[in-house]
C-alpha cells in the first residue's frame, strides 16, 4: 500500500471548517483513500473513503486532486468533539489490514 | 451499521498471569479480525490477522506463543496475553472485516491493559 504524509498537528476554531491534508504521491490506480479518526482512548472510527471522485457524507467531505497524489478531508463545522487524531490511509480495495501512520492531531478550540 | 464489541475495556493484572480480551461482531459475520496494539502517543501497530477456523498470521516481531489468538466463530475472536509482564501494558484494539471493503473496517473500543 502507498505511503501517506500528514502534518503532525493542526488547530481549528469551533464552528469553522477543518481542512486536513494528506499527501500520497505514490498512490496507484487501484488504491483508495480512506480516512479514520481516533478520539483519545477509543478505537478508530471510519469517516469516509474515495477513489478519484470527491465524496461527501454526514461526517465530512473528501477532496481528491485530479492526479490523485493528495487529498483533503474537510470537516465543515468543527466541534469540540472532533478533537482527535485523523489518519489518512491508502490501500487497495481488497487489501487486508489497515496500516496506520502517525496521523494528524486535530485540536478544536472554543 | 456494523458494531464490534470489545471486552473488557480496562484490566489490571499481576505480572505472570494471563489475560483474555474478547472481540465480538454484534450484527455481522466477521470472516477476518485484526488485533492492534497502541503505546502512549504512538500509532496503532498491527499484531496479527485471524481468519475464522484457521491459525492467526502474526506480524514480524510479535510472539505467537505469548499473544494467543483464537477465532473460533464468525462473531468472536479472543486475544490472550500469556505470562503478562509490565512491558505488555498497552492499549489493545480489535477490528473486524465484513468483507465489504467499501466501508472499511469496524473497530472495537479498545482494552487498556496494565500489568503490575
Amino acid at each position: 500500500d502507498a505511503k501517506t504524509t500528514q502534518p503532525p498537528s493542526m488547530d481549528c476554531a469551533e464552528g469553522r471548517a477543518a481542512n486536513l491534508p494528506c499527501n500520497h504521491s505514490t498512490i496507484s490506480g487501484n488504491e483508495y483513500v480512506y480516512w479514520y479518526r481516533q478520539i483519545h482512548s477509543q478505537g478508530p472510527q471510519y469517516i469516509i473513503h474515495g477513489l478519484k471522485n470527491n465524496e461527501t457524507n454526514e461526517m465530512a467531505s473528501l477532496i481528491i486532486t485530479e492526479d490523485r497524489k493528495s487529498s483533503t478531508l474537510i470537516l465543515p463545522h468543527a466541534t469540540l468533539r472532533d478533537t482527535a487524531v485523523y489518519y489518512c490511509i491508502v490501500r487497495t480495495r481488497s487489501g487486508y489490514a489497515l496500516n496506520f501512520g502517525k496521523g494528524t492531531s486535530l485540536l478544536v478550540t472554543p | 451499521g456494523a458494531v464490534v464489541s470489545q471486552h473488557p475495556s480496562r484490566v489490571i493484572c499481576k505480572s505472570g498471569t494471563s489475560v483474555k480480551i474478547e472481540c465480538r461482531s454484534l450484527d455481522f459475520q466477521a470472516t477476518t479480525m485484526f488485533w492492534y496494539r497502541q503505546f502512549p502517543k504512538k500509532s496503532l501497530m498491527l499484531m496479527a490477522t485471524s481468519n475464522e477456523g484457521s491459525k492467526a498470521t502474526y506480524e514480524q516481531g510479535v510472539e505467537k506463543d505469548k499473544f494467543l489468538i483464537n477465532h473460533a466463530s464468525l462473531t468472536l475472536s479472543t486475544l490472550t496475553v500469556t505470562s503478562a509482564h509490565p512491558e505488555d501494558s498497552s492499549f489493545y484494539i480489535c477490528s473486524a472485516s465484513t468483507g465489504e471493503y467499501d466501508y472499511g473496517y469496524t473497530f472495537g473500543s479498545g482494552t487498556r491493559l496494565t500489568v503490575v
